[in-house]
C-alpha cells in the first residue's frame, strides 16, 4: 500500500516570490508521481507527473518537480508564483503495477500568493 | 486532449430522492473511470473504481447499494445516490483513464465536479 504526507497544509507566499510545496510518499512497490491543482469549485488539473527517466519533471504554468528516490520525495516548486496560483494543490501516487492502478492522494496544500 | 466532463454542476434534492451524476470522457475511450467524493477542504476520498462492461469495485466502506455505478460504455459512467440524505451532500468527482499499457494509460484526467446538496 501507498500513503503521501504533504508536510504544509497551507503556504502564503509574496506575488512573485519562490515557492516549494513539500510532498513524501511511502511505497513498498515502484510508483508513478503526479501533482493535481484544484481551483475553487473545480475538479483537479494535472500539473505534471514523473513516470521514469529524468527526476527533474517540468509541467504546466511554470511548475517543476524532482523527483528523490533516496529520500522518497517529490517536491514541487516554481521560481516565481502569480496571484492566479492561488489554489489546492495535492500530490498523488499510483503503484506501476498492471492492476487499477489507484491513485492516493495527500491531504492537500493551500497556496496562498499575497499582493 | 483528455477532456472530462460531469453534467449536473450542481444539484439540490430533498431527503430521500435519488440524483444521478455523469461523467463522460469527450475526446478517449476511458477503459476505466473513477469515482471520489471530496468533503470541505479536505482530500479526494476514492469510493469505487469501474471498468467498462463490468461491475463497479467499491472501497471499503461505501456502501454499493447506495451509490450505484454503471460504466455502459467506453465514454459513459454514471453514479447514481440513491435515497440521498443530507450525511450525502458532498461534492463529487469522477475520472478517466485509458487502458494501462496505452499511451496515457497511467494518468487519471478530472472532471470538474458536481456538488450535491441534499436538504
Amino acid at each position: 500500500a501507498q500513503s503521501v504526507t504533504q508536510l504544509d497544509s497551507q503556504v502564503p507566499v509574496f506575488e512573485e516570490a519562490p515557492v516549494e510545496l513539500r510532498c513524501n510518499y511511502s511505497s513498498s512497490v515502484s510508483v508513478y508521481l503526479f501533482w493535481y491543482v484544484q481551483y475553487p469549485n473545480q475538479g483537479l488539473q494535472l500539473l505534471l507527473k514523473y513516470l521514469s527517466g529524468s527526476t527533474l519533471v517540468k509541467g504546466i504554468n511554470g511548475f517543476e518537480a524532482e523527483f528523490n528516490k533516496s529520500q522518497t520525495s517529490f517536491h514541487l516548486r516554481k521560481p516565481s508564483v502569480h496571484i492566479s496560483d492561488t489554489a489546492e494543490y495535492f500530490c498523488a501516487v499510483s503503484d506501476r503495477g498492471g492492476g487499477a492502478q489507484k491513485l492516493v492522494f495527500g491531504q492537500g496544500t493551500r497556496l496562498t500568493i499575497n499582493p | 486532449g483528455a477532456v472530462v466532463s460531469q453534467h449536473p454542476s450542481w444539484v439540490i434534492c430533498k431527503s430521500g430522492t435519488s440524483v444521478k451524476i455523469e461523467c463522460r470522457s469527450l475526446d478517449f475511450q476511458a477503459t476505466t473511470m473513477f469515482w471520489y467524493r471530496q468533503f470541505p477542504k479536505q482530500s479526494l476520498m476514492l469510493m469505487a473504481t469501474s471498468n467498462e462492461g463490468s461491475k463497479a469495485t467499491y472501497e471499503q466502506g461505501v456502501e454499493k447499494d447506495k451509490f450505484l455505478i454503471n460504466h455502459a460504455s467506453l465514454t459513459l459512467s454514471t453514479l447514481t445516490v440513491t435515497s440521498a440524505h443530507p450525511e450525502d451532500s458532498s461534492f463529487y468527482i469522477c475520472s478517466a483513464r485509458v487502458r494501462v499499457g496505452l499511451a496515457g494509460g497511467d494518468t487519471q484526467y478530472f472532471g470538474p465536479g458536481t456538488r450535491l446538496t441534499v436538504l
